[in-house]
């Protein structure tokens, strides 16, 4: 069974540091892209960047770009999201997802098929 | 202020057909393939509709995708009270380079 498995709530206080995890299984976790979103209190979905393990290529959304670092490590099959100074504004419920790949009308598509649990962070003095 | 737009709620009564809009733009909808997710209360997102019309295994055919021009559409007919989810359309943008997601629209079984 295809599997994203992440870390434990964190509660911390502003201006610490912390990186979260998604352990894959099931798959071959180097062939897969995989996803982070960030979803607040109430709010939507936001795509915040993406990693393939393979090779470490890494695409951040621009409104993710230089405030969080998205890595990954092969011999554990496990991505991480992490930052070195977080602000109260970053309390939200973050998700991993494996972004899968198909071929339609003359050209590649892609959507997340599987998600992981979630890993709630919340930041407060 | 999500790049697609979808309406923030639906309704309807068990057994109806109910359909939710996604809008966006010639650099999302317009260019690409809309992915569906259902959100159910307290849980993580799930993949529901892919490449616009396209159901995963074990998905009901109740659920239906549809796509025309710079739109989209769930379709969901013979609504049951644990359709009651949040449902969220995503496309990849070409100007943002990016996945850009709908506000999501909240479904109530009445």
């Amino acid at each position: 069974e295809v599997q994203l498995v992440q870390s434990g709530a964190e509660v911390k206080k502003p201006g610490e540091s912390l990186k979260i995890s998604c352990k894959g299984s099931g798959y071959s976790f180097n062939s897969y892209w995989i996803g982070w979103v960030r979803q607040m209190p109430g709010k939507g979905l936001e795509w915040m960047g993406i990693i393939y393990p393979g090779d470490s290529d890494t695409r951040y959304s621009p409104s993710f770009q230089g405030q969080v670092t998205i890595s990954a490590d092969k011999p554990t099959s496990t991505a991480y999201l992490q930052w070195s100074s977080l602000k109260a504004s970053d309390t939200a419920m973050y998700y991993c997802a494996r972004r899968k790949k198909t071929y339609y009308s003359g050209s590649y598509h892609y959507y997340m098929d599987v998600w992981g649990n979630g890993t709630t962070v919340s930041v407060s003095s | 202020q999500s790049v697609l737009t979808q309406p923030p709620s639906a309704s309807g009564t068990p057994g109806q057909r109910v359909t939710i809009s996604c809008s966006g733009s010639r650099s999302n909808i317009g260019s690409n393939t809309v992915n569906w997710y259902q959100q159910l209360p307290g849980t993580a997102p799930k993949l529901l509709i892919y490449t616009n019309d396209q159901r995963p295994s074990g998905v009901p055919d109740r659920f239906s995708g549809s796509k025309s021009g710079s739109s989209a559409s769930l379709a969901i007919s013979g609504l049951q009270s644990e359709d009651e989810a949040d449902y969220y359309c995503a496309a990849w943008d070409d100007s943002l380079n990016g996945v850009v997601f709908g506000g999501g629209a909240k479904l109530t079984v009445l």
